[in-house]
């Protein structure tokens, strides 16, 4: 069965500095890989994806995201982080299943960019 | 293009009552997913629609159901409430028939107090 794990409830960060958030995976085939950011009392935004191609996978507000087939990751990261950055980031799996297709949220990951 | 809109934004209701909430999806899309996100569970999937039909259903009560109109406005349904329903509800679109590789806009939600 597939499932995502996002090890850190929490990560912290001063503001400039490079942030990583954590996302490990595990699907039966090839995996089809989302990152969504929520901000409070709101609906989650779509960042980035990685389908296939390059492990490295450009998205939206300067976030970046590399895809490890051999230890089965994709840690989003950016390079300098922003105040602004501070959310509530989700990892998410999608795959195909009986009738269609379902996607599968990580428990998420609070993001504290510290001025 | 207007995005994902969810009616109402906030409910109160009492236990053993119904709820239906509403979503327009952004135009065009013709997928439509519904989850709930709780402190303690994060988000879980309910059910998803594609062109009038439920394609696939998450692991909930039958007290909860859902249905999708022919101009791909869909309603879900919580029937006999109880005080662990309190959650955001959210409402997601996708394009290109919601294929696997497709992400997801999600509204903004509504959110459901159960008293």
């Amino acid at each position: 069965a597939q499932s995502v794990a996002q090890p850190e409830d929490q990560v912290n960060v001063a503001e400039g500095n490079p942030l990583t958030v954590k996302c490990t995976y595990s699907v039966s085939g090839n995996p089809y890989l989302f990152w969504y950011v929520q901000y409070p009392n709101r609906g989650l935004q779509f960042l980035l994806k990685y389908i296939t191609g390059d492990n490295l996978v450009k998205g939206s507000y300067g976030f970046e995201a590399e895809f490890n087939k051999s230890q089965t990751s994709f840690h989003l990261k950016k390079p300098s982080a922003l105040v602004s950055d501070s959310a509530l980031y989700f990892c998410a799996v999608r795959d195909r299943v009986t009738g269609g297709f379902k996607t599968i949220f990580g428990a998420g990951t609070r993001l504290f960019v510290k001025a | 293009k207007a995005g994902v809109t969810q009616t109402p934004r906030y409910l109160i209701k009492t236990r053993g009552q119904q709820v239906t909430l509403s979503c327009s999806p952004i135009s065009g899309h013709r997928s439509v997913s519904w989850y709930q996100q709780t402190p303690g569970q994060g988000l879980q999937f309910l059910f998803e629609y594609f062109s009038e039909t439920q394609r696939n259903k998450g692991n909930f009560p039958g007290r909860f159901s859902g249905r999708q109109f022919s101009n791909s406005r869909s309603e879900m349904n919580v029937s006999t409430l109880e005080l662990g329903d309190s959650a955001l509800y959210l409402c997601a679109s996708s394009g290109a028939g919601g294929s696997v590789n497709t992400e997801a806009f999600f509204g903004q939600g509504t959110r459901l107090t159960v008293v």
